[in-house]
């Protein structure tokens, strides 16, 4: 177990919808890092967030969207879902003070099908 | 534009030898490299980190060599076990992580 929980577990959702994914990181952990996992594209980062701020964007859709709470807790919202959008969703979470790297810890992930 | 190359074909290793993944890059200059586990439908486990200045670093059976000359990793599993069989990532940078698709390694009993 990483310490990191991640809700729901399993999405199902219609095209056009809109979702909601919850992150909560490790005890003590400040930076709150969100990927998407197809089989294609492998593991892609979406969106960093330390200590309630934006730290760095990948490649994330205009759609999508994320934000990180005062009790560090994060959020990503998926909008005008599409069927690509299908995929594993994992938050990772680690110490993540600027400018080095740390390990990251990564949740169980939310598994979104959209049909 | 930054590239991560591992080995797309599934490897596979007889138990007790030794697994060697090779991870190069592209177009890039990390401060820091990392190697993860991934078992199917779970999250990635992060195994090592090692620093642009560190040529080689060793936890238990594993160790992982950083050459910024020719812009490669390897990452080695000695005594090799069933258990070992997984997807194993390459990882860079510090901020904005950028993941490998990762490489499949079967050890055979």
């Amino acid at each position: 177990d990483s310490g990191v929980t991640q809700t729901p577990k399993h999405l199902i959702t219609a095209t056009g919808q809109r979702v909601t994914l919850r992150c909560s990181p490790r005890s003590g952990d400040l930076s709150v890092y969100w990927y998407q996992q197809s089989l294609d594209q492998g593991l892609q980062f979406l969106i960093q967030y330390y200590n309630g701020e934006e730290r760095a964007k990948g490649n994330i859709l205009e759609r999508f969207s994320a934000q990180q709470f005062p009790d560090l807790h994060s959020e990503l919202n998926l909008s005008s879902l599409e069927l690509g959008d299908s995929a594993l969703y994992f938050c990772a979470s680690s110490v993540g003070r600027s400018g080095t790297s740390y390990e990251q810890y990564f949740g169980p992930g939310t598994r979104l099908t959209v049909t | 534009s930054q590239k991560i190359e591992q080995n797309s074909e599934a490897l596979n290793i007889q138990e007790g030898k030794t697994a060697t993944l090779t991870c190069n890059y592209t177009n890039y200059s990390p401060a820091y490299l990392q190697w993860y586990r991934q078992d199917p439908g779970r999250g990635p486990v992060f195994l090592l980190l090692i620093r642009e200045n560190e040529k080689e670093k060793r936890k238990e059976r594993l160790k992982v060599t950083f050459d910024t000359t020719l812009k490669q990793s390897l990452f080695h599993i000695t005594a090799s076990q069933p258990a070992d069989s997984a997807t194993y990532l390459c990882a860079l940078g510090d901020d904005k992580i950028i993941f490998g698709k990762g490489t499949r390694l079967h050890i055979l009993p």
